[in-house]
């Protein structure tokens, strides 16, 4: 069964430095999303991706965030300058259409230190 | 900003009992979607429904999208302690290619 990949499936870093996280969404999926989730707490959208361009974004997605198909399967999300804050669970997650069923990968569970 | 409530948000029965958890919100979405996570793993999709006063069925788990498609429940029958988890809904609007909006979530424990 077809399955959103991501990867690593944690990554320590330490506060200010870069982190890219890496997700292979289902093959003919078109739409393509980043959620987090900080321990205990709910699913938050961060950015949504169509057509090889950010079609919604949210306020947590600010310039420190940025979002990249590329090639014809990764979807990557970078965190240019890493805060404590940004620990948590990042989610990919993919659709084959808007507003359908979403599928989550399982996870990259990022600690800023 | 619109809120997806789940209730309760804890919820610890005896296996073999049934439960209810609910999901409102003031606002009306095209399709809502029920997940199922366990710790550190990602949002697993259980059902989608789609059409105000839809109710589905998936083996011992029940859905029921309210006629006005502001709620939803999910019922499950003879719970066993596999269904152990967090349960979360999350609502689709009909515009345009905007996100889910989650939930908190239910977190059940099914004691053996």
């Amino acid at each position: 069964e077809p399955e959103v990949t991501q990867t690593p499936s944690h990554q320590v870093t330490q506060m200010g430095q870069e982190v890219i996280l890496r997700c292979v969404p289902i093959s003919n999926h078109l739409y393509f999303y980043w959620y987090r989730q900080i321990l205990g707490q709910k699913v938050e959208f961060l950015v949504s991706f169509y057509n090889n361009e950010i079609s919604e974004k949210s306020e947590i997605f600010d310039d420190q965030f940025s979002v990249e198909r590329p090639d014809g399967s990764n979807f990557t999300l970078k965190i240019r300058s890493t805060k404590l804050e940004d620990s948590a669970m990042y989610f990919c997650a993919s659709s084959r259409q808007v507003n359908t069923e979403a599928f989550f990968g399982q996870g990259t569970r990022l600690t800023v230190v | 900003t619109q809120l997806l409530e789940q209730s309760p948000q804890f919820l610890s029965i005896q296996e073999g009992e049934n439960l209810t958890v609910y999901c409102n919100s003031s606002s009306v979405f095209s399709s809502l979607q029920w997940y199922r996570q366990e710790p550190g793993e990602g949002p697993v999709l259980l059902v989608t429904v789609v059409t105000g006063g839809e109710v589905k069925k998936l083996k011992r788990l029940t859905f029921q999208f309210g006629d006005a498609r502001k709620d939803s429940s999910l019922h499950i029958t003879a719970a066993q302690p596999g269904d152990t988890g967090l349960y979360l809904c999350a609502g689709a609007r009909n515009s345009g290619n905007t996100p889910l909006v989650f939930g908190k979530g239910t977190r059940l424990s099914v004691i053996a």
